[in-house]
């Protein structure tokens, strides 16, 4: 199985700084990583498809980059409504698996 | 609009079968990929099975020996059966529709499953 193994797991900002989230892949996967947001007591949404393809009503903050093993989720100036976990996850090879999250927190 | 919306019991006792459905509204099963994917506690994710728009199967091996996924088209549903659950199996698991690839663009709101005597 492709491990995906997300850094760092948990990340304190304040309001209006802009993140890097990480996710590496235990091999090389091109660019089959998609990126997912879920707030609490909510249900996960699809935030970039294929490292770095946006989605249709995502807000343009959100950006992706990376091929091969390393993979980056980039959020532009933080906002209060981006406070959340974030997950990535591989479609390279079955069986299909997730990253264990990066918890964007306030600091 | 998609919307998928899970409905089952909460609460499965240890060694039973977990039944979950998954009813979709807004686009047919016959076309895309759906699947089941739970979240324990503690973050972790893990997909468990999708069934395709022609209804072939793909399995997580670490559930194989328990798991099935199968589907009514003309309910527009598909349905997770988990055999000889544990306390391992609490959950939430949620439904979803994915594209070819496989990335999952709509899920339900999830429901939770303890498993529990």
């Amino acid at each position: 199985d492709i491990v995906l193994t997300q850094s760092p797991a948990t990340l304190s900002v304040t309001p209006g700084e802009s993140v890097s989230l990480s996710c590496r892949a235990s091999q090389g996967i091109r660019t089959s990583i998609h990126w997912y947001q879920q707030k609490s007591n909510e249900s996960p949404r699809l935030l970039i498809k294929y490292a770095s393809q946006s989605i249709s009503g995502i807000p343009s903050r959100f950006s992706g980059s990376g091929s091969g093993t390393d993979f980056t989720l980039n959020i532009n100036r933080v906002e209060s409504e981006d406070f959340s976990v974030y997950y990535c996850q591989q479609s390279y090879s079955l069986p299909l698996t997730f990253g264990s999250g990066t918890k964007l927190e306030i600091k | 609009e998609v919307q998928l919306q899970e409905s089952g019991p909460g609460l499965v006792k240890p060694s039973q079968s977990l039944s979950l459905t998954c009813s979709v509204t807004g686009s047919f099963i016959t076309s895309n990929y759906w699947g089941w994917i739970r979240k324990f506690p503690v973050n972790k994710m893990e997909w468990m099975a999708y069934t395709s728009y022609s209804g072939s199967t793909s399995y997580n091996p670490s559930l194989k020996s328990r798991i099935s996924i199968t589907r009514d088209t003309s309910k527009n549903q598909f349905f997770l059966q988990l055999n000889s659950v544990t306390t391992e199996d609490t959950a939430t698991y949620y439904c979803a529709r994915g594209y070819p690839g496989i990335f999952f663009d709509n899920w339900g709101q999830g429901v939770m499953v303890t498993v529990s005597s």
